[in-house]
């Protein structure tokens, strides 16, 4: 079992409409957790970090923490084309160690 | 803030020689770096951390005597790539750890190609 999954994707998302990406880890004593975007050819971008349960919002984004489901999602609101990308879960393991998921590519279509 | 830079951002070298490449946190001091690989359509792969003062944790099946890195600074890490090959090309990117944010802000990356 990998420490942090995704859906390899791609998802196809219309202009303008909300893109919701999925993630599960493994480790259940992880307690950060980040949301990078990478566009093709370019270095990873930290995007979002949310440490709570719960929803945590910053402009059009916003992370979805479930420590008991061990799960943690990422929405994107009025997608656009820029917002085409793979976006990369990470988690701190209870160890230390930030681990990475596969990444989700998102192609926003106009 | 959080800015890391990485000289060069891209390398062409003949198979047998050794590439150095830098990684340097502009802003902040980082205790720790950490030195990844991408290849296409691939996640990152975490090859080693690398500690200020002390000698890099490699990952499993990365060889230290291939990848050496030196982190003499709290700025400043170098990786080198020793008698490069064609399967060493790929997508290094190095990230610092901003203490007290608890994340790694990564650098642009190099893109390595042996001939």
């Amino acid at each position: 079992q990998k420490e942090v999954e995704q859906n390899s994707g791609p998802l196809s998302v219309p202009e303008g409409a909300i893109a919701s990406l999925n993630c599960t880890y493994s480790d259940r004593g992880s307690q950060s957790f980040f949301w990078y975007r990478q566009y093709s050819g370019k270095s990873p971008e930290l995007i979002m970090f949310i440490y709570s349960n719960g929803d945590k919002e910053d402009g059009r984004f916003t992370a979805q923490l479930n420590k008991a489901s061990q799960y943690v999602s990422l929405l994107i609101r009025d997608s656009q084309p820029s917002d085409s990308a793979t976006y990369l879960c990470a988690v701190v393991t209870s160890w230390g160690k930030l681990q990475f998921g596969a990444g989700t590519q998102v192609v926003v279509t106009p | 803030g959080a800015v890391v830079s990485q000289h060069p951002s891209r390398v062409i070298c003949k198979s047998g020689t050794s590439v150095k490449i830098e990684c340097r946190s502009l802003d902040f001091q980082a205790t720790t770096m950490f030195w990844y690989r991408q290849f296409p359509k691939q996640s990152l792969m975490l090859m080693a951390t690398s500690n200020e003062g002390s000698k890099a944790t490699y990952e499993q099946g990365v060889e230290k005597d291939k990848f050496l890195i030196n982190h003499a600074s709290l700025t400043l890490s170098t990786l080198t790539v020793t008698s490069a090959h064609p399967e060493d090309s790929s997508f290094y990117i190095c990230s610092a750890d901003n203490v007290g944010k608890e994340t790694q802000y990564f650098g642009p990356g190099t893109r390595l190609l042996v001939l």
